[in-house]
């Protein structure tokens, strides 16, 4: 079956750098995503990996291994508005049916102190 | 770019009753729309795959006769709660595929819906 995990909290000071792991198993492969949500809103995206390696994008990188199953996204130089759950999406397959469905961890709970 | 927009944003209901809330690509076609469910702390569930001009394809264990879905057009798809109960309370997403390298989804600001 599909099986997406991740930690459900973690608590990091202001300033500081939180690694979020998420391992899946899936019915194939075809991309990780990462969200961020916070209370109430819908999730916005924040990166993407197909291929195995690190990807940077400012303060956020995200890394792949699929032979692993394993991902995990880095959020460097807390901010307050960090605070916020992050999600791990999964896109299985693609057919033609299911093109674009993605399948979500539980998200990640990040509570950013001063 | 890449908006997409819900409406309403949140409805109470009485038990019984139905609801339609609904998603519109603001600024692009999505030929493919995915409406999500999410309780209290819980991730997003796929409920079902919303395709213009064609039927919904339906996650497994998603009653297609209570939750209505069309997708008339290229920016409108819609999600009705036929009558809905207590239970049906939850905070509804909706998502448009994007059509880059990454096809990503963008994801509406979702609708807060509470069944009294």
């Amino acid at each position: 079956g599909q099986n997406i995990d991740q930690p459900t909290e973690m608590t990091a000071t202001e300033g500081a750098i939180v690694q979020i792991n998420c391992t899946y198993q899936t019915s194939g492969f075809n991309g990780l995503f990462w969200y961020q949500q916070h209370a109430g809103e819908a999730p916005t995206f924040l990166s993407y990996n197909v291929l195995d390696g690190l990807e940077e994008k400012g303060r956020f990188s995200s890394f792949l291994s699929r032979s692993k199953g394993y991902s995990y996204l880095l959020l460097k130089e807390l901010q307050m508005k960090d605070s916020a759950s992050y999600l791990c999406a999964v896109r299985p397959h693609t057919t033609t049916d299911s093109w674009g469905k993605f399948q979500f961890g539980a998200g990640t709970q990040v509570v950013v102190t001063p | 770019g890449a908006v997409v927009s819900q409406h309403p944003s949140w409805v109470i209901c009485k038990s019984g009753t139905s609801v339609k809330i609904e998603c519109r690509s603001l600024d692009f076609q999505a030929t493919t729309m995915f409406w999500y469910r999410q309780f209290p702390k819980q991730s997003l569930m796929l409920m079902a795959t919303s395709n213009e001009g064609s039927k919904a394809t339906y996650e497994q264990g998603v009653e297609k006769d209570k939750f209505l879905i069309n997708h008339a057009s290229l920016t409108l798809s819609t999600l009705t709660v036929t009558s809905a109960h207590p239970e049906d309370s939850s905070f509804y997403i909706c998502s448009a595929r994007g059509s880059g390298n990454t096809y990503e989804q963008y994801f509406g600001p979702g609708t807060r819906l509470t069944v009294t």
